[in-house]
């Protein structure tokens, strides 16, 4: 899993709390991305951004919220507007020096909403 | 608009026989190629990519893959499977823009029998 740590691993919220997710790396990476797995099914992305200060939306990013207040972490909040936030969750960074385009990614955090 | 398909949900295999798992891709321009593994609950692991060059490509674990222009495909292939290597695996794209984003196939899960 690299140098991008998740936390926590598991997480139990109640229906209608906020809750928000950890993502740190150490690679120096400028890009990182949030995603949400499914069961079944493959990745689909919340939120990314290039640079610190500066993030987008991905093709699911209604009931989330993130920031980029510094280059290392990327946190991502889940907020009581998303419907169906039980997933599991993975961050993932990358930098496109020297051609590497392809993406680092954190051991996910399996958040559970009841 | 880019895509990225892997036909087959589940590939079962016998130890020692090799093994293939097949994705194809449609994107406009030269493609960038990539192929990730997922064990359980865990976040994915950077296994091969396709940027420019040699049409096989050679990554971890001893997987190789296999880019064809004509067919715009990208399977990933192992001479002799392992039943260590049963997972999840997951073909992915780079959208040709510069926010670096890739776009994951759903997903094929390979069983490698004893």
């Amino acid at each position: 899993d690299g140098g991008i740590t998740q936390s926590p691993k598991y997480l139990f919220r109640k229906e209608g709390q906020n809750v928000t997710l950890s993502c740190e790396q150490n690679l120096n990476h400028d890009a990182m991305y949030w995603y949400r797995q499914d069961p079944g099914q493959g990745l689909r992305l919340i939120y990314y951004s290039q640079i610190v200060n500066d993030f987008q939306k991905g093709d699911i990013a209604e009931g989330y919220s993130v920031s980029r207040e510094k280059k290392e972490s990327f946190p991502l909040t889940v907020t009581s507007a998303q419907k169906n936030p039980t997933a599991f969750y993975l961050c993932a960074s990358s930098t496109p020096a020297a051609g590497r385009y392809e993406q680092y990614f954190g051991p996910g955090t399996r958040l559970t909403v009841t | 608009a880019q895509s990225v398909a892997q036909p087959e949900d589940q590939v079962n295999v016998a130890e020692g026989n090799p093994l293939t798992v097949k994705c194809t891709y449609s994107v406009s321009g030269n493609p960038y190629l990539f192929w990730y593994v997922q064990y359980p609950n865990r976040g994915l692991q950077f296994l091969l990519k396709y940027i420019t060059g040699d049409n096989l490509v050679k990554g971890s674990y001893g997987f190789e893959a296999e880019f064809n222009k004509s067919q715009t495909s990208f399977h990933l292939k192992k001479p002799s499977a392992l039943v260590s290597d049963s997972a999840l695996y997951f073909c992915a794209v780079r959208v040709r823009d510069s926010s670096y984003k890739l776009i994951f196939g759903s997903g094929t899960r390979l069983l490698v029998r004893p």
